[in-house]
């Protein structure tokens, strides 16, 4: 059974710094992954999708790495911001199993 | 290109009232996710429907629950007999394929359901 961890549980920064969240996964057999964003009380924006064959996916500030072999895949955040504060979740597929989320706080 | 739609966005109801949770996909998507978020609690998968058919439904209490995709019209999260412990936000997502790397899903804003 998949099993999905993100650590760190949550992150406080300060405005401007690059950060880094954690995602491993028991399983290597997957298609794909996808991080997510999910504001307070609202749903989940499609952040990056990186398929299994792939190492990595960059959109603006953002780049996701993918290590099929170790179960890892990173978000990284470049110069971080006050909007970038939300949950950062990541989700495994085939069976679109989520971790527990990062709570990012980009302090300014 | 509209998004994927739920609604209603928050329902309440009393304990054993039903509860009905609709969900459009995108246009173009025919494959349907229902998952649970408790407070304070991830992402739980329920129910994976492609139209007219259930895929898998292991995340899916035994009872109560039920879920359809018929060939015309919004997927359906139907409740009956709700209790407390159903309060939770009831996320849709859609994707165009699946099992395969490129099945990128898209969630709907979610209905947010609070049992009294």
């Amino acid at each position: 059974k998949q099993e999905v961890t993100q650590i760190p549980a949550a992150l406080s920064v300060p405005e401007g710094e690059n950060l880094v969240l954690n995602c491993s996964f028991t399983d290597s057999a997957i298609y794909n992954l996808q991080w997510f964003r999910q504001d307070p009380g609202k749903g989940l924006t499609s952040l990056l999708l990186i398929q299994s064959s792939q190492r990595e996916q960059t959109s603006g500030r953002l780049n996701a790495s993918l290590d099929k072999s170790s179960g890892r895949s990173t978000l990284y955040i470049a110069a971080s911001q006050p909007g970038d504060s939300a949950t950062y979740l990541c989700a495994v597929s085939n069976d679109m199993r989520f971790g527990a989320g990062t709570r990012l706080t980009v302090k300014p | 290109n509209a998004g994927v739609m739920q609604n209603p966005r928050h329902l309440v109801r009393r304990r054993g009232q039903e509860a009905r949770l609709r969900c459009s996909p995108m246009k173009g998507h025919s494959h349907v996710y229902w998952y649970r978020q408790l407070p304070e609690e991830g992402l739980k998968f329920m129910v994976y429907l492609q139209k007219e058919n259930i895929i898998d439904e292991s995340g899916m209490p035994k009872e109560r629950f039920s879920a359809e995709f018929p060939k015309e019209g919004p997927s359906i999260l139907r409740i009956q007999q709700v209790v407390r412990g159903d309060s939770a936000a009831y996320f849709c997502a859609s994707s165009r394929e699946s099992g395969s790397p490129n099945n990128e899903q898209f969630f709907g804003p979610g209905t947010r359901l609070t049992v009294l």
